[in-house]
């Protein structure tokens, strides 16, 4: 299958500061890509939705200042925690689809811990 | 009702047994199934991705699919303490749509 690399897997910051995860797809070019939330014992909580060039779709509830998303090429997406607060420590997944061969899978990144202290 | 309903368990079962894991749908447009699997603290990983109604096989598992019931399955033989893990049952509508609907999940143990 196809290859989602997410970085960094943990992230430890002060509250205030802002966090960047990047979310890259190896070996395909990823028209869209998702960024989810999980909590412990939870399932996949959908965030947002980008595609390449153009703003991200958030869903209802997730403050698109507070979560910034960029999708600046077909295999790079980027979230940006603003102003963290302790509130945020959650861990945070992103998915990527292609398009033709690829099929209608998602394939997923290693996901990203972030603890805000 | 969810669109996707899934048994969160938890499930345990010995080793060499048959797992079955299930989930309900309500929105008939969904025309993708697929299964994760996830480890603790690790993205989800692809298992089984079915299109069609009836069964697929890959190695030791295999997804079965009944669009009239709206119902899916994952079944594990020879399950192994390896298989233990979150297994989530995703879907959606038509191909041009990326976004997928998941379930809980179900937290499987398989005890050696």
């Amino acid at each position: 299958g196809a290859v989602v690399s997410q970085h960094p897997s943990r992230v430890i910051c002060k509250s205030g500061t802002s966090v960047k995860i990047e979310c890259r797809s190896l070996d395909f070019q990823a028209t869209t890509m998702f960024w989810y939330r999980q909590f412990p014992k939870q399932s996949l909580m959908l965030m947002a939705t980008s595609n390449e060039g153009s703003k991200a779709t958030y869903e209802q509830g997730v403050e698109k200042d507070k979560f910034l998303i960029n999708h600046a090429s077909l295999t790079l997406s980027t979230l940006t925690v603003t102003s963290a607060h302790p509130e945020d420590s959650s861990f945070y997944i992103c998915s990527a689809s292609g398009t033709g061969a690829l099929g209608p899978e998602a394939f997923f990144g290693q996901g990203t811990r972030l603890t805000v202290v | 009702q969810k669109e996707v309903e899934q048994d969160p368990g938890p499930l345990s079962v010995p080793e060499g047994a048959i797992v079955s894991l299930n989930c309900t749908y309500s929105n008939s447009a969904f025309q993708y199934f697929m299964w994760y699997r996830q480890y603790s603290r690790k993205g989800p990983e692809l298992l089984m991705y079915t299109y069609s109604s009836g069964n697929k096989e890959d190695g030791r598992f295999t997804a079965q699919v009944d669009k009239s019931s709206k119902y899916i399955s994952l079944f594990i033989r020879d399950s192994q303490p390896s298989d233990s893990a979150t297994y989530l049952c995703a879907m959606k509508s038509g191909a041009g749509s990326y976004q997928l609907t998941f379930g809980k999940g179900t937290k499987l143990s398989v005890i050696p």
